[in-house]
C-alpha cells in the first residue's frame, strides 16, 4: 500500500479557495486517489476519488500530474463548517484490502 | 437504509473486564474493518475482513480479537481491557475506493 504524507494542518479564512496535497511517491499502476472527510466525534465521509488528471464534483475538485506521485485536493469558497480533517488515501479498488489512513491535514476555516 | 450501524455508542468498563462491539452493515459489501481513534490522532486499522470468513491483523491488533459471523456482521472483543484501550472504535465497510463508516463506540477503560 502506497505510503501518502500530508501537512498537518493549515489554516484558511471563509471564502478563500484552499489546496491540500498530498504526495504518495510509490503509487501502483493501479492505484486510485480517495480522500475522505472528518468532523469531531464522526466517522470519516468519502469525499471524492480520482485516477488521472482532474476530477470535480459538488463538494471539490482533485488534481493529478501526470506522474501521479501527488494530489491536490481543492476546496472551493471554504466556510467555517469546512473545518475538519482530511485524509488521503492510495490504494487498488479492486485488490487493497488493508485500508490505511494517514494522519490527515487538519483544516481550519477562520471567519 | 442505515448503513454501517455500531452498538453500543458508549461504554464504560473497568481493567480487565471483556465486552464485544457489534457492527452491521446493509449495503452487501464484502469488506469490513475496525479502527481506533485516539485523542487528536488519526485512525488505525486494528482488524479487517476482506470478505466473509476471513479476517486478518491490521496495524494495533493486539488486544483484540475479530468475528465475521456473517457478511453482514463484524464484531470486536476486547478480552480483557486496559486503559491504553480508551478511543473511539469505527466500524467500517468498503465497496472499491469508497468507505462508509458507523458513528463510532466511545470506550473509556478505568
Amino acid at each position: 500500500l502506497a505510503k501518502t504524507t500530508q501537512p498537518i494542518s493549515m489554516d484558511s479564512y471563509e471564502g478563500q479557495e484552499v489546496n491540500i496535497t498530498c504526495s504518495h511517491n510509490n503509487i501502483a499502476t493501479n492505484d486510485y486517489i480517495t480522500w475522505y472527510q472528518q468532523f469531531p466525534s464522526q466517522g470519516p465521509r468519502f469525499i471524492i476519488q480520482g485516477y488521472k488528471t482532474k476530477v470535480t464534483n459538488e463538494v471539490a475538485s482533485l488534481f493529478i500530474p501526470a506522474d501521479r506521485k501527488s494530489s491536490t485536493l481543492s476546496l472551493p469558497r471554504v466556510s467555517l463548517s469546512d473545518t475538519a480533517v482530511y485524509y488521503c488515501l492510495v490504494g487498488d479498488p479492486s485488490g487493497t484490502y488493508k485500508y490505511i489512513f494517514g494522519t490527515g491535514t487538519r483544516l481550519k476555516v477562520l471567519a | 437504509n442505515a448503513g454501517v450501524t455500531q452498538t453500543p455508542k458508549f461504554q464504560v468498563l473497568k481493567t480487565g473486564q471483556s465486552m464485544t462491539l457489534q457492527c452491521a452493515q446493509d449495503m452487501n459489501h464484502n469488506s469490513m474493518y475496525w479502527y481506533r481513534q485516539d485523542p487528536g490522532m488519526g485512525l488505525r486499522l486494528i482488524y479487517y475482513s476482506a470478505s466473509e470468513g476471513t479476517t486478518d491483523k491490521g496495524e494495533v491488533p493486539n488486544g483484540y480479537n475479530v468475528s465475521r459471523l456473517n457478511k453482514r456482521e463484524f464484531s470486536l472483543r476486547l478480552e480483557s481491557a486496559a486503559p491504553s484501550q480508551t478511543s473511539v472504535y469505527f466500524c467500517a465497510s468498503r465497496k472499491g475506493s469508497e468507505a462508509f463508516f458507523g458513528q463510532g463506540t466511545r470506550l473509556t477503560v478505568v
